[in-house]
Formats: structure tokens, sequence, C-alpha cells
């Protein structure tokens, strides 16, 4: 079964830092690109970053560029992301999601998972 | 960056009947990278369409997309107790991913 399972949300005060996780199972991580993508409370969804299968090309949506850092490891099939200087607008539900198709880096996303939340606040 | 619009914001609707919702880009979407999602309260948004009109793997016909350039519909041929939702479109061709801000589908 594929699955994405995220980690390492949770409370943060404003100028903190926080490093989130999301576990790949049942297909071939390196051969596709990830991205994360946010919902703040009672919001819609926010594309956030993503990341080539190789992980040698990283993008990132300008709200958070300078902040955040998308990488992976495909020995572990992990992706992460890592947030820095948070603000309170980054509160949010942060998913990790897969594209639909192999190698191509813009892609649909057919795989989410549960989402962690991370709540910024003093 | 390319800004979607969708509308209605929200529509009202019995079970059994159509339902049609817009989504307009303001610059055209490259090769029709335009999907749809569905997303139920608590829940992961699920994938209904990509390429604009493709079904996605699991998706029943009563969901059909169409469209091209700026102009794209979702389309749910009779809608189910479970197709009230959330639907969110999203481009995925050009300055990376952008989403709509969503049509919620009630119970009228």
């Amino acid at each position: 079964e594929v699955q994405l399972v995220e980690s390492g949300g949770g409370l943060v005060q404003p100028g903190g830092s926080l490093r989130l996780s999301c576990a790949a199972s049942g297909f071939t991580f390196s051969s596709y690109a990830m991205s994360w993508v946010r919902q703040a409370p009672g919001k819609g969804l926010e594309w956030v970053s993503a990341i080539s299968g190789s992980g040698g090309s990283t993008y990132y949506a300008d709200s958070v560029k300078g902040r955040f850092t998308i990488s992976r490891d495909n020995s572990k099939n992990t992706l992460y992301l890592q947030m820095n200087s948070l603000r309170a607008e980054d509160t949010a539900v942060y998913y990790c999601a897969k594209a639909d198709q192999p190698i191509r880096f813009l892609g649909a996303f057919d795989i989410w998972g549960q989402g962690t939340m991370v709540t910024v606040s003093s | 960056e390319i800004v979607l619009t969708q509308s209605p914001g929200t529509l009202s609707l019995s079970p059994g009947e159509r339902a049609t919702l817009s989504c307009r880009a303001s610059q055209s979407v490259s090769s029709s990278y335009l999907a749809w999602y569905q997303q139920k309260p608590g829940q992961a948004p699920r994938l209904l369409i990509y390429g604009a009109s493709s079904r996605a793997t699991g998706i029943p016909d009563r969901f059909s997309g169409s469209g091209s350039g700026t102009d794209f519909t979702l389309t749910i041929s009779r809608l189910e107790p479970e197709d009230f939702a959330v639907y969110y479109c999203q481009q995925y061709g050009s300055s990376g991913w952008t989403f709509g801000q969503g049509t919620k589908v009630e119970i009228k």
C-alpha cells in the first residue's frame, strides 16, 4: 500500500525552528518528486515547497523562501521540511504529497499524508 | 504567479442533482496542467482529476473535468451523499503550484 506518514509537528514560539518528516512506503521513493502543502485552520490549501526525485532541484513558495528548506533521504525513503524563523502565519496542518508521475517534476499530487499540525504561538 | 479563482464559493444542492464547479486562471495554464481535489473535514485532499480531464485511479465516472486555457470545469453528474465536501482546483504548469480558494458543495 502506498503511504505517507508525517511527523514532527507541535507548538513552537515565534522565531523558533521545527523539522517535519514524511516517511514514504509502497513505491519507489527516489523516482518521484515530492511536495509540502499546508492548510491554515479553516482556510484553503497552499503549496509550500517541492523537491525532485534525486533531490537536485528544489522550489519554494515566496512566503517561505529563505526560511524553509526541503530535503530528502532516498536511502531512508523520507522527506523533510526544515522550518526556521517561524511566524504566527505559518500555523497550519502540513501535508506531504507525492507527484502523480515518476521522473517528471511538475505534476498533480496523487497521494497525501494525514498531515501534522504546526502551531506558532507564544 | 497564476491565480486561480473558483466559483461559486458555496453550492447548495440535493443528492441526485448535477454540480458544476468553475475554476478560472489569471493566465493560460500550460498543457492543461490543471487538477481537481476533494477534501472532507478532518481529511487530507484526494486527487480526482489531473490533466484537466483525466480521472485519477478509483474515481467514479460521475466526476468529469473539462476546459483549457484559462477556464476549467468540474462536473459531478449526480451527487451522492459522500460527494458533499470542499473542492479545490490546482495548476502545476508555471511558477510552481497554486490552488484555488475552494468551492464548498453542501446539502440543500
